[in-house]
C-alpha cells in the first residue's frame, strides 16, 4: 500500500522555525517528484512547493519564497519542508503528496498524507 | 496566477440526483486539470486526473470533461458517501492553484 506519512507539526511563536517531514512507503519514492500543500483552518487548498525527483528543480508559492524551503532524502525515502520566519497566517493543516507526473494523468496528486497542523501563535 | 473559480459553491441534492460541479481557469490549462474529494478531518482523494481520467478505485458515477479554460465534474447518481468538498486543481503553470471548492451536502 502506498503511504506517506508526515510529522514535525507543533505550536511556534511567530518568526519561529519548523521543520516537516514526510515518510514515503509502498512505491518507489525516487521516481516521482513530490508536493507541499496547505489548509487553514475552514478553508480551502493552498499549493505550497514541489521537488522533482532528483532536487534539481523547485519551485514554491510567492507568500513562502525565502522562508519556506522543500528538500528530500530519496536514500531515506523522505521530504521535507524547512519553515523560517512563520507567520500567523502559516497557520494550517500541512500536506505532503506524490506527483504522478505524465500526460495522461496531469500531474495530479494522488497519494497523500495524513497531513501535520501548524500553528503560529503566541 | 491562473484563477479558478468552482460554481457553485455549495449544494443540497438527494440521493439519486445528477450533481454538476463547473470549474473555469482565467487561462488555458490544457488538460492539466485536475478533481479532489474531501471529507471533514480527511486528506484530500483524488477523483479525476488530467481533466477526464477517473483514477483507480474511483466509482464509476464520477466522470470529468473538459479542457483550456471550463471543465466539469458530474457525479451521475449521488451516493451518501459522495458528500464532502470536491477541489479543482490545475496543474499547468507554476505557481498551481486550486479552486475555492464546492461543497455537497444531502438534502
Amino acid at each position: 500500500e502506498m503511504q506517506l506519512v508526515e510529522s514535525g507539526g507543533g505550536l511556534v511563536q511567530p518568526g519561529g522555525s519548523l521543520r516537516l517531514s514526510c515518510a514515503g512507503s509502498g512505491f518507489t519514492f525516487s521516481r516521482n517528484w513530490m508536493t507541499w500543500v496547505r489548509q487553514a483552518p475552514g478553508k480551502g487548498l493552498e499549493w505550497m512547493a514541489n521537488i522533482k525527483e532528483d532536487e534539481s528543480e523547485k519551485y514554491y508559492v510567492d507568500s513562502v519564497k525565502g522562508r519556506f524551503s522543500i528538500a528530500r532524502d530519496n536514500a531515506k525515502n523522505s521530504l521535507f519542508l524547512q519553515m523560517n520566519s512563520l507567520r500567523a497566517e502559516d497557520t494550517a493543516v500541512y500536506y505532503c503528496a506524490r506527483i504522478n507526473s505524465g500526460v495522461t494523468t496531469g500531474d495530479a496528486f494522488d497519494v497523500w498524507g495524513q497531513g501535520t497542523m501548524v500553528t503560529v501563535s503566541s | 496566477d491562473i484563477q479558478m473559480t468552482q460554481s457553485p459553491s455549495s449544494l443540497s441534492a438527494s440521493v439519486g440526483d445528477r450533481v454538476t460541479i463547473t470549474c473555469r481557469a482565467s487561462q488555458s490549462v490544457r488538460r492539466y486539470l485536475n478533481w479532489y474529494q474531501q471529507k471533514p478531518g480527511k486528506a484530500p482523494k483524488l477523483v479525476i486526473c488530467a481533466a477526464s481520467t477517473l483514477q483507480s478505485g474511483v466509482p464509476s458515477r464520477f466522470s470529468g470533461s473538459g479542457s483550456g479554460t471550463d471543465f466539469t465534474l458530474t457525479i451521475s447518481s449521488l451516493q451518501p458517501e459522495d458528500f464532502g468538498t470536491y477541489y479543482c486543481h490545475q496543474s499547468n503553470s507554476i505557481p498551481q492553484t486550486f479552486g475555492q471548492g464546492t461543497k455537497v451536502e444531502f438534502k
